[in-house]
């Protein structure tokens, strides 16, 4: 099946470890993003990348750092640079930057 | 980057049509209207879009503004299904937004029974 995949869909840490979010397609996607959902709230981006060995800081991206080294591979690693780094943590994938978005299932960061 | 606004929250009653208003003032040219819509806890899904003309497909008819200023996602015949926060963004070559993907706050709405 074609899709894109967020593994783990929980995930707990003690504060000030870094931790890495997986995020996989196999949907043969160029462009991958990363959002952060808090309780009640949209989505704010992250990290986006529209190509292999390229990415752009979204409107949140303190705290965070991401790589692009193969096209199906977009992991986020949360530092102990986030204050607050609990939340719900969502990636998407689409053909180009311009095209429709589609979403993994999330992985729900709890930092104690 | 090009915003949009929207009510943060609509009812609707269940058979009946919901229609979810968009403001985009700042849209430009090439840039294209999205709707998605996410059901608690799980990814947002896509759901249409469009540039200038009005869209309609199995989930959703799209209405579009001439001057592109705004937009309306008609949901034909809400179900309690259909209960979920609804994006409306911006997206498109040559805009301020190009490849960004940036979402608001998006339109709570509640289908009843």
């Amino acid at each position: 099946d074609g899709g894109i995949t967020q593994s783990p869909k929980y995930l707990f840490r003690k504060e000030g470890q870094n931790v890495t979010l997986s995020c996989e397609q196999n949907l043969n996607h160029d462009a991958m993003y990363w959002y952060r959902q808090d309780p009640g709230q949209g989505l704010r981006l992250i990290y986006y990348s529209q190509i292999v060995n390229d990415f752009q800081k979204g409107d949140i991206a303190e705290g965070y750092s991401v790589s692009r080294e193969k096209k199906e591979s977009f992991p986020l690693t949360v530092t102990s640079a986030q204050k607050n780094p609990t939340a719900f943590y969502l990636c998407a994938s689409s053909i180009t930057g311009t095209t429709e978005a589609f979403f993994g299932q999330g992985t729900r960061l709890t930092v104690v | 980057d090009a915003k949009t606004t929207q009510p943060p929250s609509m009812d609707c009653a269940e058979g009946r049509a919901a229609n979810l208003p968009c403001n985009h003032s700042t849209i430009s040219g090439n840039e294209y209207v999205y709707w998605y819509r996410q059901i608690h806890s799980q990814g947002p899904q896509y759901i249409i879009h469009g540039l200038k003309n009005n869209e309609t497909n199995e989930m959703a008819s799209l209405i579009i503004t001439e001057d592109r200023k705004s937009s309306t996602l008609i949901l034909p015949h809400a179900t309690l299904r259909d209960t979920a926060v609804y994006y409306c963004i911006v997206n498109g070559a040559g805009g301020t937004s190009y490849g960004k993907l940036t979402f608001g706050q998006g339109t709570i709405l509640t289908v009843h029974p």
